[in-house]
């Protein structure tokens, strides 16, 4: 069965970084593209980006485009989001998620979520 | 960016009623929403996709339906399990926008 886990909770001052992984399981590593989605305390769902992990190619959030870097191991099944620049408001969930086939739309039918990473950004 | 607008943002039902959610998008975005359940402190957990197909393992009393710009989503019966946060989500446009949530409740 498909499996999306997620690395542990983190803490980070103002201005440094975060990275999170997501290992995937249970299917074709390069067969699906990978979202990540982020959720702030009591809010709603946030996009910030996509990864084709079959090319490496991304999408991002215009929003994050200078602060958010998504990269893929195919060799462990891993996919990476590092989030530059910390600010308080970055203090949220990250979700990884499986999203749409390779060629069909990538947000389609996003159908495995990791367990989330919560990430809190304190001075 | 595709704005999507959910409404209502909470609603209150008794067990065994129908219980409808909309959400309009700003531009037509044709079929391609989904549409997620969040219980609290967990992942979300997808329902529908392509506007009205059902994912698997999910019971029938859920269903959605629209196209372009004007979607809904219902519970037929709404059951206690179903308390959570319910979110439509548009893959037309990057980036993919999520509706503001329909917290629903047990009266």
């Amino acid at each position: 069965q498909v499996h999306l886990v997620q690395s542990g909770a983190e803490v980070k001052k103002p201005g440094a970084s975060v990275k999170v992984s997501c290992k995937a399981s249970g299917y074709t590593f390069i067969a699906n593209y990978i979202h990540w989605v982020r959720q702030a305390p009591g809010q709603g769902l946030e996009w910030l980006a996509w990864i084709n992990p079959k090319n490496g190619g991304t999408k991002s959030a215009q929003k994050f485009q200078d602060r958010v870097t998504t990269t893929g191991d195919t060799s462990v099944n891993i996919v990476y989001l590092e989030l530059s620049s910390l600010r308080s408001d970055d203090t949220a969930v990250y979700f990884c998620a499986r999203g749409g086939r390779i060629g069909e739309y990538s947000g389609r039918r996003l159908d495995y979520w990791g367990q989330g990473t919560p990430v809190t950004v304190s001075s | 960016d595709i704005q999507m607008t959910q409404s209502p943002s909470s609603l209150s039902a008794s067990v065994g009623d129908r219980v409808t959610i909309t959400c309009q998008a700003s531009e037509d975005i044709a079929n391609y929403l989904n549409w997620f359940q969040q219980q609290p402190g967990k992942a979300p957990k997808l329902l529908i996709y392509d506007a009205s197909n059902l994912e698997t393992g999910v019971p029938s009393r859920f269903s959605g339906g629209g196209s372009g710009t004007d979607f809904t989503f219902t519970i037929s019966s709404l059951q206690p399990e179903d308390i959570a946060t319910y979110y439509c989500q548009q893959y037309d446009y990057v980036p993919l926008t999520f509706g503001g949530g329909t917290k629903v409740e047990i009266k």
